[in-house]
């Protein structure tokens, strides 16, 4: 099985910064790499899928980079709106598996 | 709209049986495999179970291999998850989620609202 790793496992940071989450794949899986977020009571919603590919309706401020075994997943400006959970997860084979989870917090 | 929608959760007695519903609307049902995800409480997300738009394909998790079952019914929009021999750590909250592909690269979206499964005494 492919093992993601997920760094921070959570992060606190004020309006306006710039925010990235790594994510480490155990062994290469491309750019099969999707990032979801999701809040408190609710099902998780895409947000980058292909490692750089923008979900429609998802803000400009979020981006995805990275190919391998090394992701990112970056904020440019943070907004109250972004506290969530972010999990990455692969789909270059079953099973899929999801990092553990970065936790946001907005100071 | 595109929507999925589970049904079927409660709670069960350790070693009894459920079976869990994902009703679809607003696609072409028949053309998209589905996946079953599940969060206990508290924890992140797990990968449970895929069937392809078809049936003809099916794949689980280690955890539930053997114990769980996914089916689908084209004619009545629906994937059922059946999960016997029920242990306390499959206690959850259990997503299905339409598969989406884009030249072979595949992501999850939407999902469904969850239904949350508690196996207890």
């Amino acid at each position: 099985d492919i093992q993601m790793t997920q760094s921070p496992s959570s992060l606190s940071a004020s309006v306006g910064d710039r925010v990235t989450i790594t994510c480490r794949a155990s062994q290469s899986i491309s750019s099969f790499l999707n990032w979801y977020q999701q809040k408190p009571g609710k099902a998780p919603k895409p947000l980058i899928y292909a490692a750089s590919s923008l979900q429609r309706g998802v803000p400009s401020r979020f981006s995805g980079s990275g190919s391998g075994t090394d992701f990112t997943l970056s904020i440019s400006s943070l907004q109250p709106e972004d506290s969530a959970t972010y999990y990455c997860q692969q789909s270059s084979s079953t099973p899929i598996t999801f990092g553990q989870g970065t936790r946001l917090e907005i100071k | 709209q595109v929507q999925l929608v589970e049904s079927g959760g409660g709670v069960v007695q350790p070693g009894k049986s459920l079976r869990l519903s994902c009703a679809a609307s607003g696609f072409t049902f028949s053309k998209y495999s589905i996946h079953c995800v599940r969060q206990a409480p508290g924890k992140g997300l797990e990968w449970v179970a895929l069937i392809s738009y078809d049936g003809s394909g099916k794949y689980y998790a280690d955890s539930v291999k053997g114990r769980f079952t996914i089916s689908r019914d084209n004619s009545k929009n629906t994937v059922y998850l059946q999960m016997n021999s029920l242990r306390a750590e499959d206690t959850a909250v259990y997503y299905c989620a339409r598969e989406n592909t884009v030249t072979r690269v595949s992501w999850f979206d939407p999902w469904g609202q969850g239904t949350l499964v508690t196996v207890s005494s």
